[in-house]
C-alpha cells in the first residue's frame, strides 16, 4: 500500500501569507495525486486533480506541483475561508485504490 | 446540478449492520462510479471502496473485504453501502462521493453531506 506523509501536520499563517503543502508517497505514484479541502462540519472538496489540474470552480490562488513522490499545494495568498484542513489522495492503477494523507490544518496565526 | 443526498444518522449495537444509501440527481447515474469514504471523529479519510452503478462491479480496500458490500438500484438511482459485524471502531461518518469520469475510476467530486454512524452499547 502506498502510504501519503504529509507535512506540517499544522501551518499557522495570516491572510495574505503564501501557503506551502507538502505530499509526500512512500513510491512513486505518478501524477496520480489530488488534494482536497474540508472545512469543519463539511463534507471535502476537490481542488487539484492530477498532481497539477485545478477543478471546477476553484480559484487560482491554489495550485499544484510535483510528480513521482514529492508533491506541494500551494495557495498565493491567503483569504480567510481557506483555512481548513487540506488531504491529498494517490490513485494506484493496480491494484486499484486509493489512500489519503493524514491531512494538514491550515489555522490563522 | 450534480447531487448526492445521503440517508440519515444511524445508531448501531455492536455486532450488527449498518446500510447507508446515496440517491444521485443532476446527472447520468450508470455512467460515473460512487466511491464510499469514512471519516472517524477527529480523525482523516479512509476510502472504503467504490461500486460501478452501470454494471454492478465493486472494488473494496482490503481493510473492508468481507465486511462491506456495495449495491444499487438504478430504477432510483441510488446506492447502498453494508457494513456487517459492527465495532466501536466503525463509528464515522460514511460519505459518498461520484467520480469526476465516465466509466473509470478517477478522482472524487462532488461529495454526499455524509451519514453519522455510531457504534455503541
Amino acid at each position: 500500500e502506498v502510504v501519503l506523509t504529509q507535512s506540517p501536520a499544522t501551518l499557522s499563517l495570516s491572510p495574505g501569507e503564501r501557503a506551502t503543502l507538502s505530499c509526500r508517497a512512500s513510491q512513486s505514484v505518478s501524477s496520480n495525486l489530488a488534494w482536497y479541502q474540508q472545512k469543519p462540519g463539511q463534507a471535502p472538496r476537490l481542488l487539484i486533480f492530477d498532481a497539477s489540474n485545478r477543478a471546477t470552480g476553484i480559484p487560482t490562488r491554489f495550485s499544484g506541483s510535483g510528480s513521482g513522490t514529492d508533491f506541494t499545494l500551494t495557495i498565493s495568498s491567503l483569504e480567510p475561508e481557506d483555512f481548513a484542513v487540506y488531504y491529498c489522495q494517490q490513485r494506484t492503477n493496480w491494484p486499484p485504490g486509493y489512500t489519503f494523507g493524514q491531512g494538514t490544518k491550515l489555522e490563522i496565526k | 446540478q450534480v447531487q448526492l443526498e445521503q440517508s440519515g444518522p444511524e445508531v448501531k449495537k455492536p455486532g450488527a449492520s449498518v446500510k447507508v444509501s446515496c440517491k444521485a440527481s443532476g446527472y447520468i447515474f450508470e455512467g460515473y462510479y460512487i466511491h464510499w469514504v469514512r471519516q472517524a471523529p477527529g480523525q482523516g479519510l479512509e476510502w472504503m471502496g467504490w461500486i460501478s452503478p452501470n454494471v454492478g462491479g465493486t472494488n473494496y480496500a482490503p481493510k473492508f473485504k468481507g465486511r462491506v458490500t456495495m449495491t444499487r438500484d438504478t430504477s432510483i438511482n441510488t446506492v447502498y453501502m453494508e457494513l456487517t459485524s459492527l465495532r466501536s471502531d466503525d463509528t464515522a461518518i460514511y460519505y459518498c462521493a461520484k467520480d469526476t469520469t465516465v466509466m473509470v475510476n478517477n478522482w472524487f467530486d462532488p461529495w454526499g453531506q455524509g451519514t453519522l454512524v455510531t457504534v455503541s452499547s
